[in-house]
């Protein structure tokens, strides 16, 4: 069965970056795009971008244009996301996500990300 | 960018009840929208995709249509399992979701 697993959660101070990994299994992993989305507390979903796994081409949302960077290591089938210059409202859950055209049938479990001084 | 305006922002009915959501995209997306159910602590869980196709496995309550611009998501009896929140999701042009519909139990 499909399956995104994630690596645990982060605490980082304002200005650092963070890297999240999205480890898929369960079908070929440069069959479908990754997307990026993120939840703060008590908040909706919020799209961050997507990666192609075959070829590593990306499309970010313009907010984080410029701050995120999503690369992928297809021999271990996994992706990653990184997001530079921290700040408190970054603080959210993130997730990986991934499906056939923009549909996201498969979700990671979701990654804490803290930024506190 | 496309914004996504979906009301009514929370509800409240009764088990059995006709819930009905609503999106409406600030340009004409098509048929380029899913619907999605995130239950507490939980990652979100497709419903509908491209507008009215409901996922495999998905209870046959729900439901969802629309085109262009204004889409309408139905769940045609309220069990308690429904409990959760709603959201829309375009991807005629990048991704971006709906605001969110709490749906609660009177």
């Amino acid at each position: 069965q499909v399956q995104l697993v994630q690596s645990g959660a982060e605490v980082k101070k304002p200005g650092a970056s963070v890297k999240v990994s999205c480890k898929a299994s369960g079908y070929t992993f440069t069959s479908y795009d990754i997307n990026w989305v993120r939840q703060a507390t008590g908040q909706g979903l919020e799209w961050m971008g997507w990666m192609n796994p075959n070829s590593g081409k990306t499309g970010y949302a313009p907010k984080f244009q410029g701050r995120v960077t999503m690369t992928r290591n297809t021999s271990i089938s996994t992706a990653f996301m990184e997001l530079s210059s921290l700040r408190s409202e970054d603080t959210a859950v993130y997730y990986c996500a991934t499906g056939p055209q923009f549909r996201l049938d498969f979700w990671g479990q979701g990654t804490l990300v803290t930024v506190s001084s | 960018d496309i914004q996504m305006t979906q009301s009514p922002s929370s509800l409240s009915a009764f088990v059995g009840d006709r819930v009905t959501i609503t999106c409406q995209a600030s340009q004409d997306i098509s048929n380029y929208l899913n619907w999605y159910q995130q239950k507490p602590g939980k990652a979100p869980k497709l419903l509908i995709y491209d507008a009215s196709n409901l996922e495999p496995g998905v209870p046959s309550r729900f439901s969802g249509s629309g085109s262009g611009t204004d889409f309408t998501f139905t769940i045609s009896r309220l069990q308690p399992e429904d409990i959760a929140t709603y959201y829309c999701q375009q991807y005629d042009n990048l991704i971006t979701f709906g605001g969110g519909t709490k749906v609660e139990i009177k």
